[in-house]
């Protein structure tokens, strides 16, 4: 069974620091990863998606994810941290039957 | 091209009672999704249908039941509630197309129990 790990369920970072939210997923097949942001009170936004080819993945605002199969890893970036970035960030793993499972979240707190 | 949308966005309801949430997946898309939201339980898959057939359903009582319409608008029902179904409850659609894998999300409508 596909599973996702995220290691941090809070992140605190200075407004301008680089941003690491990690995520290790578990996946008997080639996985297809995803990193969605949530801000209170509003749905899921995707930020960016790893489904076949170049390992490094860039999304919205500024986020990239790198994805490593040897370290069964996805873990988003981003060089510097703005305030707009405090949220909660998901990572999550599709199943062969197209349903996401979700890690358990990452809050991210961006202090000025 | 417009998002998905749900309704309602908020909703309170008694114990008992039963709900009907509605989601309108952004035109073109096939697949509709339903996801819940819980702080103790994070984000549990509920089911999918992709025209107008279930495809896949997540572990939730039989109390918990979808369906599709055929303009692929969705909508999730849940009977007898009890005060664990408090939660936001997240619509997502795809296209469907092959290889098209990325599901985008409504705003969610957020369940009171009381």
């Amino acid at each position: 069974a596909q599973s996702v790990t995220q290691l941090g369920s809070h992140v605190s970072v200075s407004e301008g620091a680089l941003v690491l939210l990690r995520c290790n997923y578990s996946s008997s097949v080639p996985p297809y990863l995803f990193w969605y942001v949530q801000y209170p009170n509003q749905g899921l936004q995707l930020l960016l998606k790893y489904t076949t080819g170049a390992t490094l993945v860039k999304g919205i605002n500024g986020f990239e994810a790198e994805f490593k199969k040897s370290e069964t890893s996805f873990h988003l970036t981003k060089p510097s941290a703005h305030m707009s970035d405090a949220a909660e960030y998901f990572c999550a793993v599709l199943d062969s039957s197209y349903k996401l499972i979700f890690g358990s979240g990452t809050r991210l707190l961006v202090r000025p | 091209k417009a998002g998905v949308t749900q309704t309602p966005r908020y909703l309170i309801k008694t114990r008992g009672q039963q709900v009907t949430l509605s989601c309108s997946p952004i035109s073109g898309h096939r697949s509709v999704s339903w996801y819940q939201q819980t702080p103790g339980q994070g984000l549990q898959f509920l089911f999918e249908y992709f025209s107008e057939t279930q495809r896949n359903k997540g572990n939730f009582p039989g109390r918990f039941s979808g369906r599709q319409f055929s303009n692929s608008r969705s909508e999730m029902n849940v009977s007898t509630l009890e005060l664990g179904d408090s939660a936001l409850y997240l619509c997502a659609s795809r296209t469907g197309s092959q290889g098209a894998r990325e599901q985008y999300f409504g705003p969610g409508t957020r369940l009171t129990v009381t």
